[in-house]
């Protein structure tokens, strides 16, 4: 149990497009998902808390209009990266809380920009 | 500010070897968790642990969390190549806490 996907898990972009990246939890709702970025050799960071049906709460830094987070049903969450540039080339990760503290992870996503 | 502190940062053992990995903070966490990262693939729990002393075994490898749950520690008895990866410890602060604080993770090297 406890299985989240992500798609695609390789992307690769031109500068300004945008690109979309899907986060689902297979075999349970999850009504916060979390959306992480991590730099190579580095911990995970934080960008924003996704709740169901609500706006994203994000960390101080991230800039909500350039890293826009639907999550429209218990499954679901999308991150999407606009007018991409390649400073924003990164493996970025979802996780999906199931118990009271503990979350899943999906298995990435690497962007590259062009 | 890194609430929780992981050392060592980078570890390179034989196979074979026992290590032990720190997770500490002077903070209180209701609850903390433990993952292993392999490169390109998302970080996998491993194991929870929500009582001041308590300790989980999972195969080889012993979890420990303080008595103040204020650290805790990861122990790997006889390594194995495929232990090695990114381990990373994820506290949270109290039972309504959304977010989880990470701390910078332990890369281990098992050498065959």
């Amino acid at each position: 149990g406890a299985v989240v996907s992500q798609h695609p898990s390789r992307v690769i972009c031109k500068s300004g497009t945008s690109v979309k990246i899907e986060c689902r939890s297979l075999d349970f709702q999850a009504t916060t998902m979390f959306w992480y970025r991590q730099f190579p050799k580095k911990s995970l960071m934080l960008m924003a808390t996704s709740n169901e049906g609500s706006k994203a709460t994000y960390e101080q830094g991230v800039e909500k209009d350039k890293f826009l987070i639907n999550h429209a049903s218990l499954t679901l969450s999308t991150l999407t990266v606009t007018s991409a540039h390649p400073e924003d080339s990164s493996f970025y990760i979802c996780s999906a809380r199931g118990r009271i503290w503990e979350q899943y992870f999906g298995p990435g996503t690497r962007l590259t920009v062009t | 500010t890194q609430l929780l502190e992981q050392s060592p940062q980078f570890l390179s053992i034989q196979e074979g070897e026992n290590l032990t990995v720190y997770c500490n903070s002077s903070s209180v966490f209701s609850s903390l968790q433990w993952y292993r990262q392999e490169p390109g693939e998302g970080p996998v729990l491993l194991v929870t642990v929500v009582t001041g002393g308590e300790v989980k075994k999972l195969k080889r490898l012993t979890f420990q969390f303080g008595d103040a749950r204020k650290d805790s520690s990861l122990h790997i008895t006889a390594a194995q190549p495929g232990d090695t990866g990114l381990y990373l410890c994820a506290g949270a602060r109290d039972q309504g806490a959304q977010k989880l604080v990470f701390g910078q993770g332990t890369r281990l090297t098992i050498n065959p």
